[in-house]
C-alpha cells in the first residue's frame, strides 16, 4: 500500500499480558516514530528510529515498553505486563530522510489498545 | 505543563460559518504542523509552517505562523460538514528536532 499501515487495528488484552503492535512504514522512509494518544490527551512521543542510528527512546514511559525496527523497515512496539493505564491509541508515523529537512510525518491509522 | 496549548478544545459551528483554531507555545516554534484526525483514522497532514509571518492556504483552510513564531492559527472559511474532525497542531520546539510535541486537539463539529 501507499501509506503507513498498522496492525492490529484493535487489541483487547487482559492486565498483565504482553502485546505486540506492528507498523509498516512507507517504503523508502528512513524515519519511523511511535506515539501514544490517550483519551483527552494530545499525542505523546514514545520512540524514534532514523536509519541505522540508535533509536531515541526518551519518550518510553517505562521499561515495560520496547520497540524494534528490523531491516530498517517494519517496527514492532512491545508492551510487557500491560496495565490499564496503557490503554490508548498507538500511532506510528514515518517520514523521509531527516537530511532532506523534511519533517512531514505520515501517520498510520493507529492501534486501539484496551487493557481490561 | 503542556508545551502546546490549543483553543478552543471543541467547537460547534453551523455550515457556512468561518472559524479559527489557535495553537500557542511559550517556546519558539521552529516548525509548526497542522493535522486533521477523524475517528478511527490516522492523522492527515494539512500544512507546515516554518518562517515567522508565514501563511499558507489549501482550499478553504488557511494557516498562519506569527512573527514571533510562538502562535499559529488555522482558519476555515465557509465551513462544511467534511471539515469536521479533530485538528491537532504539532511542533518542533527544540530546533532541528525530529521529536514533535502536540497539542491536545480541537474537536470541530459542523452542523448542516
Amino acid at each position: 500500500g501507499a501509506g503507513v499501515s498498522q496492525s492490529p487495528s484493535n487489541k483487547v488484552t487482559e492486565k498483565g499480558k504482553d502485546v505486540e503492535l506492528r507498523c509498516d512504514p512507507i517504503s523508502g522512509h528512513t524515519a519511523l516514530y511511535w506515539y501514544r494518544q490517550s483519551l483527552g490527551q494530545g499525542l505523546e512521543f514514545l520512540i524514534y528510529f532514523q536509519g541505522n542510528s540508535a533509536p531515541d527512546k526518551s519518550g518510553l514511559p517505562s521499561d515495560r515498553f520496547s520497540a524494534e525496527r528490523t531491516g530498517g523497515s517494519v517496527s514492532t512496539l512491545t508492551i510487557q505486563r500491560t496495565q490499564q493505564e496503557d490503554s490508548a491509541v498507538y500511532l506510528c508515523a514515518s517520514s523521509p530522510s531527516w537530511a532532506a529537512r523534511s519533517y512531514e510525518q505520515y501517520f498510520g491509522p493507529g492501534t486501539r489498545l484496551t487493557v481490561t | 505543563s503542556q508545551e502546546l496549548e490549543q483553543s478552543p478544545q471543541s467547537l460547534i459551528v453551523q455550515e457556512g460559518k468561518n472559524l479559527t483554531i489557535n495553537c500557542t507555545s511559550s517556546k519558539t516554534l521552529y516548525g509548526l504542523y497542522w493535522y486533521k484526525q477523524k475517528y478511527g483514522e490516522g492523522l492527515i497532514f494539512l500544512m507546515m509552517l516554518q518562517k515567522g509571518g508565514e501563511e499558507k492556504s489549501h482550499e478553504k483552510i488557511t494557516a498562519k505562523l506569527d512573527e514571533k513564531k510562538q502562535q499559529s492559527s488555522l482558519h476555515i472559511t465557509a465551513s462544511q460538514p467534511s471539515h469536521a474532525g479533530i485538528y491537532l497542531c504539532g511542533a518542533d520546539t527544540q530546533g532541528g528536532s525530529e521529536k514533535l510535541v502536540f497539542g491536545k486537539g480541537t474537536k470541530l463539529t459542523v452542523n448542516p
